[in-house]
């Protein structure tokens, strides 16, 4: 049983380039979200998505968006990058919406 | 809105001696999540507390929440090398969906 997977592992950026990351969520889960981890912080919520729809969102601006798709998998994408946009991006699914299963993270990188 | 403070921010052991991390809040919190992030890792879901003075064991883990649901402490028994982490609290209420963590204990562990 294959749990959370992301992808890319790790990207490269410039400023004012878009990006997009990708997410699976673990079989039989059906909610994902999505977090943005600073080094030395913990993680931020930016939103999380449900039957498709975005069901919440973080504090984080429009230039983040999402997308979940029929099968559950979901898309990030990072328009207008930013240099305070560098950090590890993790995805994280749920059965219920209550106890997160984290992928293992995409790191960022905007030069 | 609803924060939590975690506390120490890094700890250093001997292996062998024992360990707390405490999570902190202002208000009263509907439930308590604990994670444990390895270097270069991603979170990993420890347990879930969700009762008033709910005690809960896992190994050489002991968590547990205050009696008025503001507090909650990791305790951990006899360090092993293994135990290097972040170790997170986190917290979801009502119909708030997304996880709000606090910023970690980094714990090392000296063999």
């Amino acid at each position: 049983d294959a749990g959370v997977t992301q992808s890319p592992t790790h990207l490269i950026k410039t400023r004012g380039q878009q990006v997009t990351l990708r997410c699976s969520p673990k079989s039989g889960h059906d909610t994902v979200s999505w977090y943005q981890q600073a080094l030395g912080q913990g993680p931020q919520f930016i939103f999380q998505y449900y039957e498709e729809e975005e069901r919440q969102r973080g504090n984080f601006p429009d230039r983040f968006s999402g997308h979940q798709f029929p099968n559950y998998s979901s898309e990030l994408n990072v328009n207008a990058l930013l240099l305070g946009d560098s950090a590890l991006y993790l995805c994280a699914s749920s059965p219920t919406g209550s106890e997160q299963y984290f992928g293992p993270g995409t790191r960022l990188t905007v030069t | 809105g609803q924060q939590v403070m975690q506390i120490p921010q890094y700890q250093h052991v001997q292996e062998g001696e024992d360990f707390t991390t405490y999570c902190n809040s202002s208000t009263t919190l509907s439930n308590i999540q604990w994670y444990k992030q390895r270097p270069g890792g991603h979170p990993v879901f420890l347990i879930q507390l969700v009762k008033s003075g709910e005690v809960k064991k896992q190994k050489r883990l002991t968590f547990q929440f205050g009696e008025a649901k503001k507090n909650s402490s990791l305790h951990i028994t006899a360090t092993q090398t293994t135990d290097v982490g972040t170790y997170f609290c986190a917290f979801s209420g009502g119909s708030n969906y997304k996880l709000t963590f606090g910023k970690g204990t980094l714990l090392t562990v000296n063999p």
